[in-house]
């Protein structure tokens, strides 16, 4: 069974920093582009970021450009997010999902929450 | 502002057949397949349709997609209670090298 399960989220201050992983399993890692996705309260979901199989390719919404980095431990089957310079509307239940890119989003994680503010 | 648009809100009673639309541009839905996704807030999304009209393994026949130009349509048949959740539409845009949604339509079945 495919499972990904999110960890890292909590809370902290504006312009603060923080690490997203997320755990694969029932699946060849290496093989599956993955991104994450957000929903921010009362609001619909967005997409954050993906990366290629081998982890070679990124991309990023605008939204997080320069200020989030997207990155993949194949040895692990783990994916992460680098969130740094956070603001209050980066506020969200972060999703990661097996797939992006001109390929479906296939399975997702439960969510980690992430909140930021003072 | 969403770059896929879909209204924000259908409804219809249980039995029912609902259809939601999804309306983009050539650099997205014109030239990619789309995926439709139900998604209860707190929950895990969960995939219904891909590539534009197949359905995964256990998503029951009641769910359907299809892609016309810059627009997909998912439709539901026989509502049930337990259908009522948020519907997304989600595709990639080969110009904007993003993965877009649309805005969400909520489905509530009266």
């Amino acid at each position: 069974e495919v499972q990904l399960l999110e960890s890292g989220g909590g809370l902290v201050q504006p312009d603060g920093s923080l690490r997203l992983s997320c755990a694969a399993s029932g699946f060849t890692f290496s093989s599956s582009g993955m991104s994450w996705v957000r929903q921010a309260p009362g609001k619909g979901l967005e997409w954050v970021s993906g990366v290629s199989g081998s982890g070679g390719t990124s991309y990023y919404a605008d939204s997080v450009k320069g200020r989030f980095t997207i990155s993949r431990d194949n040895s692990k089957d783990t994916l992460y997010l680098q969130m740094n310079s956070l603001r209050a509307e980066d506020t969200a239940v972060y999703y990661c999902a097996k797939g992006g890119g001109s390929y479906t989003m296939d399975v997702w994680g439960q969510g980690t929450t992430v909140t930021v503010s003072s | 502002q969403s770059v896929l648009t879909q209204p924000p809100s259908v409804s219809a009673a249980p039995g029912q057949k609902v259809t939601i639309s999804c309306s983009g541009s050539s650099s997205n839905i014109g030239n990619n397949y789309v995926s439709w996704y139900q998604h209860l807030p707190g929950t895990a999304p969960k995939l219904l349709i891909y590539e534009s009209n197949k359905r995964p393994s256990g998503i029951p026949d009641r769910f359907s997609g299809s892609k016309s130009g810059t627009s997909a349509t998912l439709g539901i048949t026989g509502l049930q209670t337990g259908d009522e959740a948020d519907y997304y539409c989600g595709t990639w845009d080969s110009s904007l090298s993003a993965w877009v949604f649309g805005g969400g339509t909520k489905l509530t079945v009266l």
